[in-house]
């Protein structure tokens, strides 16, 4: 049961160019996003987050879009670089208390000079 | 910057034994987990821990696995008898849980447990 779906494993970007990463959720109790960078035998670091009163939030080169209704998040990098080569997982969950997070599978994002 | 921070980095063991990973969260966090990623697959929830009990557990949480926070500072995952699917990196998490702080979970460099 994968309450949240990354259906891209990879996407190759030029340097320079936007990132574009999905993710959908089936959960309608879901109220918190975020997504992770993580790369091989790392933990994952925190990147961004939204909580689900907003549709958009912004820090620097990351952008996650929140489309409720839709059920889908986005997150833009723009413009790309060499350093955001990594995997992105996409997480959830129901907010408040001590909610475990739930996780996508993850996109292998490569950045091409 | 404070961050969580796991010991040993790397642990193997044969199946049937019993192991503890330990991590240290951020201090002041309220909220601490764990989390597995066998490999090639997911990240995975196993357990929460606020106010020195378990608060919520995922069904790969069973009777093997328990939790302790022994002191002010650490947070333990024992597993009682290791079995060849208990391989995997885990991964220790914290979260302030204080009124207006925020929901993220950060998380530590994680432990690979390899059960021969």
């Amino acid at each position: 049961d994968q309450q949240v779906k990354q259906n891209s494993p990879s996407l190759s970007v030029q340097e320079g160019r936007i990132s574009i990463l999905n993710c959908d959720y089936t959960n309608s109790m879901f109220d918190y996003f975020l997504w992770y960078k993580k790369y091989p035998a790392e933990g994952p670091t925190f990147l961004i987050s939204i909580s689900s009163i907003k549709d958009k939030n912004e820090d620097g080169r990351f952008t996650v879009f929140l489309n409720k209704s839709a059920k889908h998040l986005s997150l833009h990098i723009v413009p790309s670089q060499p350093g955001d080569s990594a995997v992105y997982f996409c997480a959830a969950s129901a907010g408040g208390g001590a909610d475990g997070l739930t996780f996508g599978k993850g996109t292998h994002l490569i950045i091409q000079p | 910057e404070p961050e969580v921070t796991q010991t040993p980095s790397h642990q193997v063991t044969q199946m049937g034994q019993e192991v503890i990973l330990r991590c240290v969260p951020i201090s002041n966090h309220l909220y601490f987990y764990w989390y597995r990623q066998i490999l090639g697959q997911k990240v995975e929830f196993l357990v929460s821990f606020y106010n020195n009990e378990i608060s919520e557990k995922s069904e790969i949480f069973d009777d093997q696995f328990s939790v302790e926070r022994p002191d002010g500072s650490n947070f333990t995952l024992k597993i009682r008898s290791t079995k060849l699917e208990d391989s995997a990196m885990y991964f220790c998490a914290s979260r302030p849980g204080l009124a207006g702080e925020t929901d993220t979970q950060y998380f530590g460099p994680g432990t690979r447990l390899t059960v021969l």
